[in-house]
């Protein structure tokens, strides 16, 4: 059975430094992973995937994401925090192999807050 | 903590019909409902915004016509997929939350549709 695991319910930075989002998953498959945020009242954005390609993934605004297959992990990192980073993440695996359709499994999601 | 309760899970059905899929807050009520959609291989994309007692946000290229959302009470929002085809077969998925609290999704429904 599949399952994801975000490590931290709320992270806190300051705008300028490093973040850091840790997503942990277990899966039967090849999984594929994602990474999306929400911004207050608006809907989910992808940010990255990963299909089993490169195990280093860029996506947008700067994010990036590792999936490291000995520490089951998948964690978000940006260098640089901007207040308009502030939002919630969501990391998701897929159940299916390959990542084709069928089921999400979401993370409980990590509400990153930006200070000035 | 908050639940959002998604039916069918799966559902098979024959092109030409149309299927309703239930969204549901458990414990709290939603003014605002989303729902979403997972082409094979590709990653979420949302359909609709689902807004209580008025008339749902459709993201562009979506048809309305096509994809019916009713939001009539503060804990259930409906997408009803209308002369379902083929093409339609696809994994939706519905999100909720709490005032101002994290969101929370649905299970998920697979549509195949033959």
């Amino acid at each position: 059975a599949q399952s994801v695991t975000q490590l931290d319910s709320h992270v806190s930075v300051s705008e300028g430094t490093p973040v850091l989002l840790r997503c942990n998953y277990s899966s039967s498959y090849s999984p594929s992973l994602f990474w999306y945020v929400q911004h207050p009242n608006k809907g989910l954005q992808l940010l990255l995937k990963y299909t089993s390609a490169a195990t280093l993934v860029k996506g947008i605004n700067g994010f990036e994401a590792e999936f490291k297959k000995s520490e089951t992990s998948f964690h978000l990192t940006k260098p640089s925090a901007h207040m308009s980073d502030a939002a919630e993440y969501f990391c998701v695996v897929s159940d299916s192999p390959g990542g084709s359709q069928g089921n999400l499994i979401f993370g409980k999601g990590t509400k990153l807050s930006v200070k000035p | 903590g908050a639940v959002v309760s998604q039916h069918p899970s799966r559902v098979i059905c024959k092109s030409g019909t149309s299927v309703k899929i239930e969204c549901r807050s458990l414990d709290f009520q939603a003014t605002t409902m989303f729902w979403y959609r997972q082409f094979p291989k590709q990653s979420l994309m949302l359909m609709a915004t689902s807004n209580e007692g008025s008339k749902a946000t459709y993201e562009q290229g979506v048809e309305k016509d096509k994809f019916l959302i009713n939001h009539a009470s503060l804990t259930l929002s409906t997408l009803t997929v209308t002369s379902a085809h083929p093409e339609d077969s696809s994994f939706y998925i519905c999100s909720a939350r709490p005032d101002n609290e994290k969101l929370f999704f649905g299970s998920g429904t697979q549509l195949s549709v033959l």
